[in-house]
């Protein structure tokens, strides 16, 4: 099946730093990429729609200013949390679309749990 | 009203017990219909995905979707310790919305 790659698998920062993750899909193209949020004991959240190419498309309330996605090619999107506070501790899941058959599926990856000191 | 309601739990049953997980929903535009099974810290599987009313088999996993009612259902036969996850049901229009999650607990 379709494998999408998430690096790092979890990270410690102290306040006021930047953090960078990947998104990548391993053996297919993905057009379209999704970054979710999750908390504890709760649903994911999408924050933001990544096409490769242009802009990304933020959910209501999510901050593109402290959240910067770069959807650089067909196969990597990234997540920056700039600026981080301890309130952007969470976990934090892409995932990618591919074409297979006539349907769309998404595929996830297996997220990272970033914890800000 | 959230577009996709879902029972959190947490539900516990014991090792070869049937299952029943459900989802409610709002937006009769919704057209895929999908059960992930998520592990602690990991990100979601996708176990069943469907777009139309009726039932979908694959093992022990059935998926039915009653369109009507705006009412999905994954039920798992003979459970096992390994099922113990988070299930969350999520609904296309679109783009992708999860319910809430159950929390599911298979005990020996």
């Amino acid at each position: 099946g379709a494998v999408v790659s998430q690096h790092p698998s979890w990270v410690i920062c102290k306040s006021g730093t930047s953090v960078k993750i990947e998104c990548r899909s391993l053996d297919f193209q993905a057009t379209t990429m999704f970054w979710y949020r999750q908390f504890p004991k709760q649903s994911l959240m999408l924050m933001a729609t990544s096409n490769e190419g242009s802009k990304a498309t933020y959910e209501q309330g999510v901050e593109k200013d402290k959240f910067l996605i770069n959807h650089a090619s067909l196969t990597l999107s990234t997540l920056t949390v700039t600026s981080a506070h301890p309130e952007d501790s969470s976990f934090y899941i892409c995932s990618a679309r591919g074409v297979l058959r006539l349907n769309e599926k998404l595929f996830f990856g297996s997220g990272t749990q970033l914890s800000v000191l | 009203q959230k577009e996709v309601e879902q029972d959190p739990g947490p539900l516990s049953v014991p090792e070869g017990a049937i299952v029943s997980l459900n989802c409610t929903y709002s937006n009769s535009a919704f057209q895929y219909f999908m059960w992930y099974r998520q592990y602690s810290r990991k990100g979601p599987e996708l176990l069943m995905y469907t777009y139309s009313s009726g039932n979908k088999e694959d093992g022990r996993f059935t998926a039915q979707v009653d369109k009507s009612s705006k009412y999905i259902s994954l039920f798992i036969r003979d459970s096992q310790p390994s099922d113990s996850a988070t299930y969350l049901c999520a609904i296309e229009a679109g783009k992708l919305t999860f319910g809430q999650g159950t929390i599911l607990t298979v005990h020996p």
